[in-house]
């Protein structure tokens, strides 16, 4: 299977504990961005990746989330000190060069989070 | 800024029957809109989108939806669904001058009865 893949696909964790979401993306792709998607609501965007850079962040990503892309492959989400309040899915997409707009995101099946 | 609206959370047809499902945006711009299907347990999966090549777009799975830009509409349309299109279907917009990034609607759950 080549289409982007996230691990774990399920995470159960107490609040106040650090929990870390891994996505890979398809591999020709230079564009990576994480979505986060709660129950009843469409994915929101939290930050986006052009190869190895972070070139944006949503104010939805609060000083308790970091992201990171070494080396412009696989990318990793880190929540530290999790609250109730970051229960939900967490997706990955990916994107080839070009129009950023225009160009179709594939993505993941998605990180489920609950805070206990 | 941009938004998108899906009027209907759920809805039920029966099989063989004719869906729509609405999609309004703003955008100050002309926009990209896109339609993704996502399955239980799935990501999401593009189903169409419009890049002002034409107004009416086909899709994947006997999908198609219609640019209005009078209307600043973009609903989605399938003259007969099957059962397998049980799904959430979510709209999404995107332009080059704001961010770039897409802004989704809050999804539309699709039932299909036998």
């Amino acid at each position: 299977d080549t289409g982007v893949s996230q691990d774990p696909r399920h995470k159960i964790t107490k609040r106040g504990q650090n929990v870390t979401f891994r996505c890979d993306p398809i591999s020709e792709h230079n564009r990576l961005y994480w979505y986060r998607q709660t129950l009843g609501q469409g994915p929101e965007f939290l930050t986006y990746f052009q190869n190895e850079a972070q070139l944006e962040k949503s104010r939805l990503l609060s000083d308790r989330f970091s992201a990171e892309r070494p080396k412009g492959s696989f990318s990793t989400l880190e929540i530290q000190r999790t609250e109730q309040g970051d229960s939900a899915m967490y997706l990955c997409a990916s994107s080839p060069e070009g129009d950023r707009a225009y160009n179709e995101q594939f993505f993941g099946p998605g990180t489920r989070l609950t805070v206990l | 800024a941009q938004s998108v609206t899906q009027l209907g959370s759920h809805v039920s047809v029966s099989e063989g029957a004719l869906v729509l499902l609405r999609c309004n945006y703003s955008s100050s711009v002309p926009p990209y809109l896109f339609w993704y299907v996502q399955y239980p347990n799935q990501g999401l999966q593009l189903l169409l989108k419009y890049t002002s090549a034409a107004t009416l777009v086909k899709g994947i799975n006997g999908f198609e939806a219609e640019f209005k830009k009078s209307e600043t509409s973009f609903h989605l349309t399938k003259p007969s669904v099957h059962i397998s299109d049980t799904a959430e279907y979510f709209c999404a917009v995107s332009d080059r001058n704001y961010g770039q990034n897409f802004v989704f609607g809050p999804g539309t759950r699709l039932s299909v009865l036998p």
